[in-house]
């Protein structure tokens, strides 16, 4: 079964630019979500998707991330203008509800100079 | 809100000995199941245990098992014969069934001395 994808693996780019991510959950997979770790530190929740649709996006700072999951399949996160402090790495995972559990993919990492 | 703490940032096991790491958890929910996730430099989060929150007999797999007190919302995990394999970070979580929310501790850095 193949897995959470996620590209690209690493970015390097500097303030004030922009940067977008991709992940391609598993077949079938209605939840799909986006967590921010910053090094040290437990996964944040961003945003969680149900289908198309925002289930929470309570700390997605909107003034400069930007999420969507169009048809409901594979969902792309947007940082414009990236800042210092976003720095981390971007962890995408997908569930289905019946398995209650998460999978998740490798992550990109991103370093904003 | 849910919300999941780990108290210890970092522990350290001798090769072969038995390691346990705390989490506690508080929701108000009923329906809500606990993982414990293992995060080596990879960055991919790998599946350690799971818990059913209906459910009182201890999750085992393998050489990991669960300490789960539903009372005191206090989800542990024991690592015994620990292996070099095992030195990672280990976060504890727990998925709300209502809203398939999924929430994360801070994370214990598990370090295995040889």
């Amino acid at each position: 079964e193949a897995g959470v994808a996620q590209s690209p693996r690493y970015k390097i780019i500097e303030k004030r630019q922009s940067v977008a991510f991709w992940c391609n959950p598993i077949s079938g997979h209605a939840t799909l979500y986006w967590y921010q770790q910053i090094l040290g530190q437990g996964p944040k929740l961003l945003i969680q998707f149900q289908n198309n649709g925002v289930v929470d996006d309570s700390q997605l700072p909107k003034d400069r991330f930007s999420a969507e999951r169009l048809k409901g399949v594979d969902s792309t996160l947007k940082i414009q203008p990236a800042k210092l402090e976003d720095s981390a790495v971007y962890l995408c995972a997908s569930s289905l509800r019946e398995e209650n559990r998460a999978f998740f993919g490798q992550g990109t990492r991103l370093t904003v100079v | 809100a849910q919300t999941v703490t780990q108290s210890q940032p970092e522990m350290s096991v001798q090769e072969a000995e038995t390691v346990t790491l705390s989490c506690t958890y508080d929701t108000s929910e009923s329906d809500y199941y606990l993982f414990w996730y293992k995060q080596p430099p990879s960055r991919q989060m790998i599946l350690v245990i799971r818990q059913e929150a209906y459910k009182q007999q201890n999750a085992t797999e393998n050489r990991f098992s669960v300490n789960f007190q539903k009372a005191a919302k206090s989800f542990s995990l024991k690592i015994s014969d620990s292996q070099l394999g095992d030195a990672a970070m280990y976060f504890c979580a727990v998925l709300i069934n209502t809203g398939n929310q999924f929430y994360f501790g801070t994370g214990t850095s598990l370090t295995v001395i040889p």
